[in-house]
Order: C-alpha cells, then structure tokens, then sequence
C-alpha cells in the first residue's frame, strides 16, 4: 500500500466551485505539506503544517485553504476555483529528524 | 531572478550514454542540494542527496556540488530506458523554523534503446 495517497486523482470542475483535495498518509511524519506544479515552474509551497495545530502559509497561498484533521490527514481547499489553479497538486509528508519529503502522486485538477 | 535555475530539456540520448543534468542557483544560504526523479503520473522520490559541496556516488548516479560557483550537477553512467523521467534539483536553506525545499522547473530525460 501507498504510504501517502491523494484522493481525487483526477477531477474537473467549473470556475466558483469549491473543490477539497485529501492527503493521507501511514508513514507516521508530523510534518505535512501541499504543493502545485505547474509546466515550467517547478513545485511551488502552498501550505504547510508541522503538527495538528500548526498550519503555515507557504508561498503561493492565496486562493487556498487547508485542514489538518489529524496527524495522518491533511486537506486543501479551494474556495472558488478559478482556471489558473488548474495544475497538478502534490502533498508530502516529512518527519523532525530527516528532510527528506516522501510525496504523493499528485491530484490533476482541471477548471474550465 | 528565479532562486534555482534549471534547464527544462527535454533531453533525449542512446541507452548507454552518459547524461549531465545541471542547475543553478543565487542564494549562498543553501545547504542541503537533493535531486527528485519523477516518472509520469507520479510524485517526485529522492534521488541522491548531498550536503555542503562535494562528490556522492550511488550506482550509476553521481551528484555534485560546487558552492563557490553555485552550480549542482547529476550524472547517470549508462543510462537506461528506465532512467527516462523528469528530474527535479531542489535545495534548502533553513527558514521558518525548518529547512525549506526549493525546486528547479524540472529537466525531462528520455533514454531511447
């Protein structure tokens, strides 16, 4: 089994409809995070959060918003989509002791 | 000036060939250079990570950092059509309280028989 799964895989919708993104993960990691990559630029930080009741902006934030329902759960909301936030969406979890960020195979989001 | 700078390709090459990805970067603060590969429809893995400047071998995979010219590089040895994917450098630099990746745009690799 996956140890971070992202659900859905694929989804398309209109512009103004409020869309949620969910992040699973066994791994046991405090630390979670979203990401948007778009052709070009890379993986850009949208949110992150350390623990339940840590959520931090990250650099791309507006128009977003998260939830970190537990330790394994972490969502990312938007609120009213919009076309430009069409792309490819990444969550990642890491643990206090070593960088490195285990990913998940991302959410292909569509707004017409 | 975007932080790290990365070629996008795509690159394509023989099966056995010897392929350099490079990237480049402006912020001296970095610390820790790691290279992402990312098959199609898939999330990004780490690869290879490296602290500080230097040489780290692993397989058929050599990252290398040069601090003072801010220029990491990865080389794969007789590549393979399995090699073929998109890779991502990305390095990091302590910043609110941990150490933030920065992602290049991503180099796409096609390895052909």
């Amino acid at each position: 089994d996956a140890d971070v799964t992202q659900t859905p895989r694929n989804r398309i919708t209109k512009t103004g409809k409020r869309i949620m993104l969910e992040c699973s993960q066994t791994k046991g990691h405090d630390r979670m995070y979203w990401y948007r990559q778009d052709p070009g630029l890379g993986l850009q930080l949208i949110y992150y959060s350390f623990d339940v009741k840590d959520i931090n902006k990250g650099e791309i934030s507006d128009g977003y918003s998260v939830s970190r329902q537990a330790q394994a759960k972490f969502s990312l909301s938007l609120e009213s989509a919009i076309p430009n936030q069409t792309a490819l969406y990444f969550c990642a979890t890491s643990d206090l002791v070593n960088d490195e960020q285990f990913f998940g195979p991302g959410t292909r989001l569509t707004v017409l | 000036q975007k932080e790290v700078e990365q070629d996008p390709g795509p690159l394509s090459v023989p099966e056995g060939a010897i392929v350099s990805l490079n990237c480049t970067y402006s912020n001296s603060a970095f610390q820790y250079f790691m290279w992402y590969r990312q098959y199609s429809r898939k999330g990004p893995e780490l690869l290879m990570y490296t602290y500080s400047s230097g040489n780290k071998e692993d397989g058929r995979f050599t990252a290398q950092v040069d601090k003072s010219s801010k220029y990491i590089s990865l080389f794969i040895r007789d590549s393979q059509p399995s090699d073929s994917a998109t890779y991502l450098c990305a390095m990091s630099a302590l910043r609110g309280g941990y150490n933030k990746l920065i992602f290049g745009a991503g180099t796409r690799l096609a390895v052909h028989p």
